[in-house]
């Protein structure tokens, strides 16, 4: 089975602008989970979607959103961006009933 | 609430070497811990997983780690650290439900650099 992919790799936006990321999970996976790693914070939780609906969110403002399709393929959005917003942004897929997670391998996003 | 803590942000072996890294967690319910590594530039890689079903587990690349209750405890251990071990190492816990399925959400420890010398 091909694993997670995540598109772009690697993007670099200036502050106000927004962004998308896109993640396809692995096949037959329903559940996509979203992370943000930064040096300071390490691995944040954002959200996680199963099914087309978000069933999980972590402590972020409301400038970062997310949807799933029905093919399980998820998007992320973050709009006004904040040289904060710099990060890896990690998907990850699973299956039940322990969901153990698969990484993709990052959306690397820099703000100037 | 469920958290994580990984006592020491770097640990350096010698090639050969016990490698062992501390984790210990804390949750409400019976968690389900995983321990994952990240190599530059790269994403997570699932080392190995804890479901309850047994207490000792162990994983790909020579791993194992032990579950410990009593002492909220998941460390992560390898009889003898070779170089391609060098990498970042995380312990992430996750709440399982009545039902026994767990839900997508992780949350990690800080991290540990593992550093390992010829």
């Amino acid at each position: 089975k091909a694993g997670v992919t995540q598109t772009p790799r690697y993007l670099i936006k200036t502050r106000g602008q927004q962004v998308t990321l896109s993640c396809s999970p692995i096949s037959g996976h329903r559940s996509v989970s979203w992370y943000q790693q930064t040096p300071g914070q390490g691995l944040q939780f954002l959200f996680e979607y199963f099914s087309e609906t978000q069933r999980n969110k972590g402590n972020f403002p409301g400038r970062f959103s997310g949807r799933q399709f029905s093919n399980s393929r998820s998007e992320m959005n973050v709009s006004t961006l904040e040289l904060g917003d710099s990060a890896l942004y990690l998907c990850a897929s699973s299956f039940p009933p322990y969901n153990e997670q698969f990484f993709g391998p990052g959306t690397r996003l820099t703000v100037l | 609430a469920q958290s994580v803590t990984q006592l020491g942000s770097h640990v350096s072996v010698s090639e050969g070497a016990l490698v062992l890294l501390r984790c210990n967690y804390s949750s409400s319910v019976p968690p389900y811990l995983f321990w994952y590594v990240q190599y530059p530039n790269q994403g997570l890689q699932l080392l190995l997983k804890y479901t309850s079903a047994a207490t000792l587990v162990k994983g790909i690349n020579g791993f194992e780690a032990e579950f410990k209750k009593s002492e909220t405890s998941f460390h992560l251990t390898k009889p003898s650290a070779h170089m391609s071990d060098a990498a970042e190492y995380f312990c992430a816990v996750s709440e399982g439900n009545a039902g026994g399925t767990s839900y997508g959400k992780l949350t990690f420890g800080q991290g540990t650099i593992l550093t390992v010398h010829p």
